[in-house]
């Protein structure tokens, strides 16, 4: 069963600001802490992931909670092309599997 | 070709029906993954092949039988499936998995497979 817990849905306009929350309540020190989303039709595509320090890509920022027991992935300006179904994932540090949960439908309105 | 490709993208089969659903990567990686996506269920992950060796079966029926030829190509061979194995099929591939390591995983789209 996945490890972290995610609201099933979440909407927001086109060109604002999205936090999307990730409560990962049993991370071990060593996991990190990885967002994939799926956008529809398609197969999930990897968006970030970090440890414990803050992380920046040309996709979205990872802000971890500095007891890791949370984190929120910040999308800086949401676009239509940002709806999908995003996974938070705590990287399992003893088999490196990857466990999916149910995701949060992120929905964007014009 | 780029990335991770799947053939066929939909596939419809009857329950005594024989068929291949196929993977490839041209990302150089070292492992492959099968994984099947329920409506209403998250993915659950199925087959891992580390170096065409296969390290992990998620406890999957005989009906799927995995093979993985070489570290580009991966099929899974469906026989006598039932109806509730009608799903999205994902292949992924990544570099190869390390233990204590999470790498990261690039996905196909998927094959859409209906059993009838």
């Amino acid at each position: 069963d996945a490890k972290t817990t995610q609201p099933n849905s979440m909407e927001s306009n086109e060109e604002e600001p999205v936090h999307l929350p990730c409560n990962h309540s049993t991370i071990s020190g060593t996991d990190y802490i990885h967002w994939y989303r799926q956008l529809p039709s398609q197969g999930p595509e990897y968006v970030i992931h970090g440890l414990t320090s803050n992380v920046n890509n040309r996709m979205a920022s990872l802000a971890i909670a500095e007891d890791r027991k949370s984190s929120t992935l910040i999308l800086h300006r949401a676009t239509l092309r940002d709806a999908a179904v995003y996974y938070c994932i705590d990287g399992s540090s003893n088999t490196g599997k990857l466990i999916f949960g149910q995701g949060t439908t992120l929905q964007v309105k014009p | 070709e780029t990335g991770v490709t799947q053939t066929p993208r939909h596939l419809v089969m009857g329950m005594t029906n024989k068929k291949s659903l196929k993977c490839e990567q041209h990302l150089g990686h070292n492992a492959m993954y099968w994984y099947k996506q329920s409506a209403k269920k998250p993915l659950e992950l199925m087959f891992v092949y580390n170096f065409k060796e296969q390290t992990e079966n998620n406890s999957v029926p005989s009906r799927f039988s995995p093979e993985c030829p070489n570290s580009s190509h991966l099929f899974l061979h469906l026989h006598t499936l039932q109806p509730e194995d009608s799903a999205l099929y994902l292949c992924a591939s990544s570099q190869e998995t390390v233990w204590g390591v999470t790498v990261t995983q690039y996905f196909g789209p998927g094959t859409r497979l209906t059993v009838l």
